[in-house]
């Protein structure tokens, strides 16, 4: 069965600064990746995905992902963070094996950027 | 292009009711999912249907159906109300073109209170 771990309940970091939320995996096989973003009150929001390719993966209002096969990561990562940019943060993988669209998703992660 | 509606946003049931949920894709996806998300259980996959059949289930009792129409609208059911469904259910739709690797885009939920 497929898993997804985010360690952190929640990241703290200031305007500004780098941000970085940790996401590890567990799929048989090559695994699809997926960051939503959800605001409060809303749906979730589509950031970015892995599929296949660089390991490096750009998405939308500037956050990144690496994703990293040795270490079953794909960590969410921007370089100056904004305040607008709080909110709950979910990763989610779709493994190769699947019939349909299933995503599981991780415990999801709070970013509180402060002024 | 409108995104994924649902119908209603919140709804207010008593324990033993049953509810229908409505979910309208993006123009043109023909896959959606159906999830649950609580601050216990998290985000937690119930469904997918995929040209009027269901192609994936979760691990939710029989309580919990759906359907999907010709025009690609969905609905979910769930009868016998218990405390334990009061969450935020989440629909998302994907094109579904070749069945692979295919974004889903979420709505903005329905928010089911059982008393």
């Amino acid at each position: 069965a497929q898993s997804v771990a985010q360690p952190e309940d929640q990241v703290n970091v200031a305007e500004g600064n780098p941000l970085t939320v940790k996401c590890t995996y567990s799929v048989s096989g090559n695994p699809y990746l997926f960051w939503y973003v959800q605001y409060p009150n809303r749906g979730l929001q589509f950031l970015l995905k892995y599929i296949t390719g660089d390991n490096l993966v750009k998405g939308s209002y500037g956050f990144e992902a690496e994703f990293n096969k040795s270490q079953t990561s794909f960590h969410l990562k921007k370089p100056s963070a904004l305040v607008s940019d709080s909110a709950l943060y979910f990763c989610a993988v779709r493994g190769p094996n699947n019939a349909g669209n299933m995503l599981t998703f991780g415990g999801g992660t709070r970013l509180m950027v402060k002024p | 292009k409108a995104g994924v509606t649902q119908t209603p946003r919140y709804l207010i049931k008593t324990r033993g009711q049953q509810v229908t949920l409505s979910c309208s894709p993006i123009s043109g996806h023909r896959s959606v999912s159906w999830y649950q998300q609580t601050p216990g259980q998290g985000l937690q996959f119930l469904f997918e249907y995929f040209s009027e059949t269901q192609r994936n289930k979760g691990n939710f009792p029989g309580r919990f159906s759906g359907r999907q129409f010709s025009n690609s609208r969905s609905e979910m059911n769930v009868s016998t109300l218990e405390l334990g469904d009061s969450a935020l259910y989440l629909c998302a739709s994907s094109l579904a073109r070749g069945g692979m690797l295919e974004t889903q885009y979420f709505g903005p939920g329905t928010r089911l209170l059982v008393l």
